[in-house]
């Protein structure tokens, strides 16, 4: 059974920095891409970034190119996301997720981060 | 870049009926990737059609999807009481893969 343990949410403050870490058990996790998809409170979904499974291809939305690093241990089966010069508009639950193509095909629980003074 | 936009925004129906939602694209989709996701109050989304039409797994029959190039649709053809929740389209056959803004299928 895949499953996708996000952690490292909380509260920022704006400017700040915060780096999401995704634990993935049962699939090969060095075969997939995978992704970081974002949800807003009330909101809808936003895809945030993804990288290849070798981790040497990586693509970001315009909102946070330039602020959020995407990358990946294989070694470890874990998936990062930095996030830096954090902004209000950036607070939402962040979902780790496998990718085949950007076809989200599992998903986390979610991590929660807040950006607020 | 595509945007999808979808509606209703809201759909009240009852148990045992039909929804039928939309999900339309700025451009044509490429190769018909284009998928839709359930997600319930306080859940992740769940992944439920794929390629347009393909259900994953463990998805029930009564979901399906249809559609080419900017039109897609998703019909739940008989309303169960778990099906209740909202629901996206996503493109993804290229970078950044967008999510439309949600359909919520509600109890009337």
């Amino acid at each position: 059974e895949v499953q996708l343990l996000e952690s490292g949410g909380g509260l920022v403050q704006p400017g700040g920095s915060l780096r999401l870490s995704c634990a993935a058990s049962g699939f090969t996790f060095s075969r997939d891409a995978m992704s970081w998809v974002r949800q807003a409170p009330g909101k809808g979904l936003e895809w945030v970034s993804g990288i290849s499974s070798g981790g040497s291809s990586t693509y970001y939305a315009d909102s946070v190119k330039g602020r959020f690093t995407i990358s990946r241990g294989n070694s470890m089966n874990t998936l990062f996301l930095q996030m830096n010069s954090l902004r209000a508009e950036d607070t939402a639950m962040y979902y780790c997720a496998t990718s085949k193509q950007w076809l989200v095909t599992h998903w986390g629980q979610g991590t929660l981060v807040t950006v607020s003074s | 870049e595509i945007v999808l936009t979808q509606s209703p925004g809201t759909l009240s129906l009852s148990p045992g009926e039909r929804a039928t939602l939309s999900c339309r694209a700025s451009q044509s989709v490429s190769s018909s990737y284009l998928a839709w996701y359930q997600q319930k109050p306080g859940q992740a989304p769940r992944l439920l059609i794929y390629g347009v039409s393909s259900r994953a797994t463990g998805v029930p029959d009564r979901f399906s999807g249809s559609g080419s190039g900017t039109d897609f649709t998703l019909t739940i053809s008989r309303l169960e009481p778990e099906d209740f929740a909202v629901y996206y389209c996503q493109q993804y056959g290229s970078s950044p893969p967008p999510f439309g803004g949600g359909t919520k299928v509600e109890i009337k």
